[in-house]
């Protein structure tokens, strides 16, 4: 069973400050990648996607880079702002039966704090 | 052009009721998700329409769940003889490419269901 754990739980940053929240999961067989941004009381915005053939998206101040290898992805935020506040989820899309049946697999997200 | 709504945005029930949650996607999109999101398991996927067929329905978490896509377009999930466990957020999102996972996906605001 895929599992995705997401480093750290939570992260205070100032304003300004380049900043990088980690990924990991346990099957390397993966389809692709996400990262989601979720508000407080709010859905999920897409920010990026990682086909797995991909090794990183960049997206204005946003990178995301994968090494399916490793079982790791990392978000970079570069310059970070008050309004990055948000939870960040990271996702997983796996084949589990090899046949196109998709299973996707969430982390526990990372809960970030912009201080201005 | 509006993007995905849900209906109810709250709703409370009693423990063994049935409830209905409808989802409407962003016209055009074929591919259809439901998510589920509470405390304790975090987000977790349901179930993923392609058009109005449902390839895998092992992500629901139980027999009195089920959910229906009619004309291409508006999803319900069902829930029958609701327990306490069952209170969460359901999400749901849509997504245009006929290959599911692949592309963007959008989400709407979600219910949050109580099961008093």
């Amino acid at each position: 069973k895929q599992e995705v754990t997401q480093i750290p739980a939570a992260l205070s940053v100032p304003e300004g400050e380049n900043l990088v929240l980690n990924c990991s999961f346990t099957d390397s067989a993966i389809y692709n990648l996400q990262w989601f941004r979720q508000d407080p009381g709010k859905g999920l915005t897409s920010l990026l996607l990682i086909q797995s053939s991909q090794r990183e998206q960049t997206s204005g101040r946003l990178n995301a880079s994968l090494d399916k290898s490793s079982g790791r992805s990392t978000l970079y935020i570069a310059a970070s702002q008050p309004g990055d506040s948000a939870t960040y989820l990271c996702a997983v899309l796996l084949d589990s039966s090899g046949a196109g049946s998709y299973q996707l697999t969430f982390g526990k997200g990372t809960k970030l704090s912009v201080i201005p | 052009g509006a993007g995905v709504s849900q209906s109810p945005s709250n709703k409370v029930t009693e423990k063994g009721k049935d409830v209905e949650l409808r989802c409407d996607p962003i016209s055009g999109h074929t591919a259809l998700y439901w998510y589920r999101q509470s405390l304790g398991q975090g987000l977790e996927f349901l179930i993923y329409f392609q058009g109005n067929s449902a390839p895998d329905k092992s992500g629901l978490p139980s027999d009195r769940f089920s959910a229906e896509r009619t004309g291409g377009s508006v999803s319900t999930l069902t829930i029958q003889r609701t327990q306490q466990e069952d209170s969460a957020v359901y999400l749901c999102a849509s997504s245009l490419t006929r290959f599911h996972f692949a592309d963007t996906q959008y989400f709407g605001p979600g219910t949050r269901l109580t099961v008093l």
